[in-house]
């Protein structure tokens, strides 16, 4: 069964540093999304993305957010500036089709600001 | 936007008996609502999801209701068995892009 892969698995850095957290949507999939989630807390959208532009973003998305398709498979988050409150599970998804398929997860990157 | 709201935030049953989650949402022109469960450290997967089209939806012990006019959507499961422990997520999209909007979660602990 085709899986939306993630990598790396865990990523530590330190508050101030650039990261980028990448994903491989499955193949046929044309929408990506990044979703957030703080311990013990909800999922939480941060955007959307289709036809290499950005859909839709939430309000935690701001300026210190970018993504990128950079080729035919990867979907990468880049956080410029990482603060502590940017801890968190970050998790990949896809679908196939807009208005109410199934999206796919990935396992996520858990991201530790230090 | 879309906002919805999820209830238990913690749920306790005994193997065998049923457990039942309840959400509700804000935006009419929500049209599809699925179900995931998380367990411990792992990504979310989808169980069961119904859209706006139908009033109910089963899946051998798991089964989603969906009320339209109350704007209320609940997860039903039968004869829980341990396994079943998990964090339960009901999520709804706010329309036009497959966005999903979570509620809070429910834990549901099954015990032996």
């Amino acid at each position: 069964e085709p899986e939306v892969t993630q990598t790396p698995s865990h990523q530590v850095t330190q508050m101030g540093q650039e990261v980028i957290l990448r994903c491989v949507p499955i193949s046929n999939h044309l929408y990506f999304y990044w979703y957030r989630q703080i311990l013990g807390q909800k999922v939480e959208f941060l955007v959307s993305f289709y036809n290499n532009e950005i859909s839709e973003k939430s309000e935690i998305f701001d300026d210190q957010f970018s993504v990128e398709r950079p080729d035919g498979s990867n979907f990468t988050l880049k956080i410029r500036s990482t603060k502590l409150e940017d801890s968190a599970m970050y998790f990949c998804a896809s679908s196939d089709e807009v208005r109410g398929t199934e999206a796919f997860f990935g396992q996520g990157t858990r991201l530790t600001v230090v | 936007g879309e906002n919805v709201e999820q209830h238990p935030s913690t749920l306790s049953v005994q193997e065998g008996d049923s457990a039942v989650i309840k959400c509700t949402y804000s935006d009419s022109a929500s049209n599809y609502f699925p179900w995931y469960k998380q367990e411990l450290g792992k990504r979310p997967q989808l169980i069961i999801d119904i859209r706006s089209n139908v009033g109910e939806k089963k899946d051998q012990r798991i089964a989603v209701t969906l009320n339209k006019t109350a704007k209320h959507f609940s997860l039903h499961i039968t004869e829980t068995q341990p396994e079943d422990s998990a964090v339960y997520f009901c999520a709804a999209t706010p329309g036009g892009y497959s966005t999903l909007t979570f509620g809070k979660g429910t834990m549901l602990l099954v015990s032996p």
